[in-house]
Formats: C-alpha cells, sequence, structure tokens
C-alpha cells in the first residue's frame, strides 16, 4: 500500500479479554515496529521486527503481549488478558532494511473498560 | 539500551515567538538521530535526520543542529505560527528509542 495501515483504527474492550492489533507495512519495508503511547508519554518501544523474526522484543512489557510477524509484511500484536492500563495508542512502524526513516502508521486506539 | 531525554517537557509560546529544545543522548556508540513532529489524531511525520557531529538541517522555519561529541540535538522554530502547535520527538536510530517528547502549544 500507500503507507503504513493499522487495524482497527479504535477498539474497545473489555478487562480481562484478548485482542489483536494489526499492521500492514509499506510493501518491501523488511523493518517494523511496534510502540505504545500513553497520555502524555512519548512512544513507548515495544518490539522490532527485522523480517520475520523479532530482532528485539524487550520493550514487551510482560508475557500478556506478544507479536508475530509470519512471512514477513503484515504484524499483529497480541494482547492477552487486557488490563485497563493497557489503554493506550498502539503505533507501528516501517523502514526499509538499512534505512534511517521509519513511517508511521495512523495508530490504533485501545480502551480497555 | 539509549535513554534518549527531551526536554522541556511542555512549552507555551506567542504566535511570533521562537524557541527551541533539546534532545539528549548518550555519545557512545552514536548512529543517527530523527527527529519527528506528531500531531493530535495523525502519525508521526519525520522531520530531520541527523547523522554527522556539526550536522544542521533546515525545512521552512524549522532547523536542528546535532553534538555528537556531547550528546545532545536542537530543534529550532523561528516565528512560531499555531499550525506549529504540536509534540516533537526525537529518536536513536540505534534502537529507535524514543524521547517523551516536547509538546509545543503556539497561541495565536
Amino acid at each position: 500500500g500507500a503507507g503504513v495501515s493499522q487495524t482497527p483504527s479504535n477498539k474497545v474492550t473489555e478487562k480481562g479479554k484478548y485482542v489483536e492489533l494489526r499492521c500492514d507495512p509499506i510493501s518491501g519495508h523488511t523493518a517494523l515496529y511496534w510502540y505504545r503511547q500513553s497520555l502524555g508519554q512519548g512512544p513507548e518501544f515495544l518490539i522490532y521486527f527485522q523480517g520475520t523474526g523479532a530482532a528485539d522484543d524487550s520493550g514487551l512489557p510482560n508475557d500478556r503481549f506478544f507479536a508475530v510477524r509470519p512471512e514477513g509484511s503484515v504484524s499483529t500484536l497480541k494482547i492477552q488478558r487486557t488490563e485497563r492500563g493497557d489503554s493506550a495508542v498502539y503505533l507501528c512502524a516501517s523502514s526499509l532494511r538499512g534505512s534511517t526513516e521509519a513511517f508511521f502508521g495512523q495508530g490504533t486506539r485501545l480502551t480497555v473498560v | 539500551i539509549l535513554n534518549v531525554e527531551q526536554s522541556p517537557q511542555s512549552l507555551h509560546v506567542q504566535e511570533g515567538d521562537s524557541t527551541n529544545f533539546t534532545c539528549s543522548f548518550p555519545s557512545s556508540n552514536f548512529y543517527a538521530l530523527h527527529w519527528y513532529r506528531w500531531e493530535t489524531a495523525k502519525s508521526p511525520e519525520a522531520l530531520f535526520v541527523m547523522t554527522l557531529n556539526g550536522d544542521e538541517k533546515k525545512k521552512g522555519r524549522i532547523s536542528a543542529t546535532l553534538n555528537t561529541k556531547e550528546g545532545y540535538s536542537y530543534l529550532y522554530i523561528k516565528g512560531s505560527q499555531p499550525e506549529d502547535s504540536a509534540t516533537y520527538l526525537c529518536a536513536s536510530i540505534n534502537d529507535m528509542r524514543f524521547g517523551a517528547g516536547t509538546r509545543l502549544t503556539v497561541k495565536p
């Protein structure tokens, strides 16, 4: 596609439920990043993929969070047993391998009630 | 992991004022630094990529400088306009970690 696409744009879920957030990167971009942005904060790094593999998942806050990128393009961020503190905007970005510029999606606003 | 820090956290200026804010980062193993502009309900927009010590980049009324030896970058906005109101983020390219951002509000 022309840009990074994230779906859904908004998600409201009940505490304890499971959610999946999807990121479609720019075609050909091998690097993909997930961030979480809470109110009043900058984007907090969660995980970085290079191709299909997670090159750095040190930002995932706990084992309720998991992300996959099975074919090296679309990525899904999965959150189990959601908690109210998971409410945030989840941003995805992609870049070409070796490039210093990343392109962002519009984000998914997750609200856990 | 690089710790990228930005200051101030927020800034309120009048239309026409010039302003600047800071991004600091550990200077060891520096590779490149990104500045992004992030408006509410939009995705972050890349402003500058800074790579060399002494780099100075400019885009319209916005410019940035880089000092890799002391580990800081300044972003300057000349003659601020209300449409400049946004959060300005810097990120280390080494690991794509962001600072917390500077939230700029320009009052008409």
